[in-house]
């Protein structure tokens, strides 16, 4: 999978806005980018994924920079309940490989009452 | 909304032990996945299974492991002769179609396996 930078931690406040950066510069132009979650004591979740365009679905919107080389997923209203561990991963698509995610440390975001 | 679901949540055995991890995936998906999360490092991945076969897996996946589709519903990890280092939270994941169109993974709770 192509390489991804993301902070160690994040802060928020509950209900303000958070933006999740990911650094991608190695991303190729098929390469998809996913987010996925993990919050405490439980499996990894699928947020959202997205290839050039901005994506918007009920959990999230996914900024897509103009050259791919970054991404930014957006939470409009963070809640305690999004305090978690965030993902930004690279999927390889084809040749030898068959869908393994490939996981980093993460982004830990912390969401204060 | 339908969701994979694993058993047991805990799992305790004696080192040298066989254990059986079972899954039962969404029901429409065809692709199946199973991950490891030692305690305090990353998820990594193990296997992915595809029409009734291994399709790609890891360093991790030696022989000590199998997996298994037995039946319609149910996708296994066998872990044989198990070792202390086996603990670990083990994931099993489910997509509908897979890799080529960036399907989305579907993830279970886990199982927590804690060798003896």
């Amino acid at each position: 999978d192509a390489k991804t930078t993301q902070p160690n931690s994040m802060e928020s406040n509950e209900e303000e806005p958070v933006h999740l950066p990911c650094n991608h510069s190695t991303i190729s132009g098929t390469d998809y980018i996913h987010w996925y979650r993990q919050l405490p004591s439980q499996g990894p979740e699928y947020v959202i994924h997205g290839l050039t365009s901005n994506v918007n679905n009920r959990m999230a919107s996914l900024a897509i920079a103009e050259d791919r080389k970054s991404s930014t997923l957006i939470l409009h209203r963070a809640t305690l309940r999004d305090a978690a561990v965030y993902y930004c991963i690279l999927p390889l698509a084809g040749g030898t490989s068959y869908g393994k995610l490939t996981f980093g440390q993460g982004t830990i975001l912390t969401v204060h009452p | 909304e339908p969701e994979v679901t694993q058993t047991p949540s805990h799992q305790v055995t004696q080192m040298g032990q066989e254990v059986i991890l079972r899954c039962v995936p969404i029901s429409n998906h065809l692709y199946f996945y199973w991950y490891r999360q030692i305690l305090g490092q990353k998820v990594e991945f193990l296997v992915s299974f595809y029409n009734n076969e291994i399709s790609e897996k890891s360093e991790i996946f030696d022989d000590q492991f199998s997996v298994e589709r037995p039946d319609g519903s149910n996708f296994t990890l066998k872990i044989r002769s198990t070792k202390l280092e086996d603990s670990a939270m083990y994931f099993c994941a489910s997509s509908e179609r897979g890799y080529r169109i960036n399907q989305p993974q579907h993830f279970g709770d886990g199982t927590r396996l804690s060798i003896l």
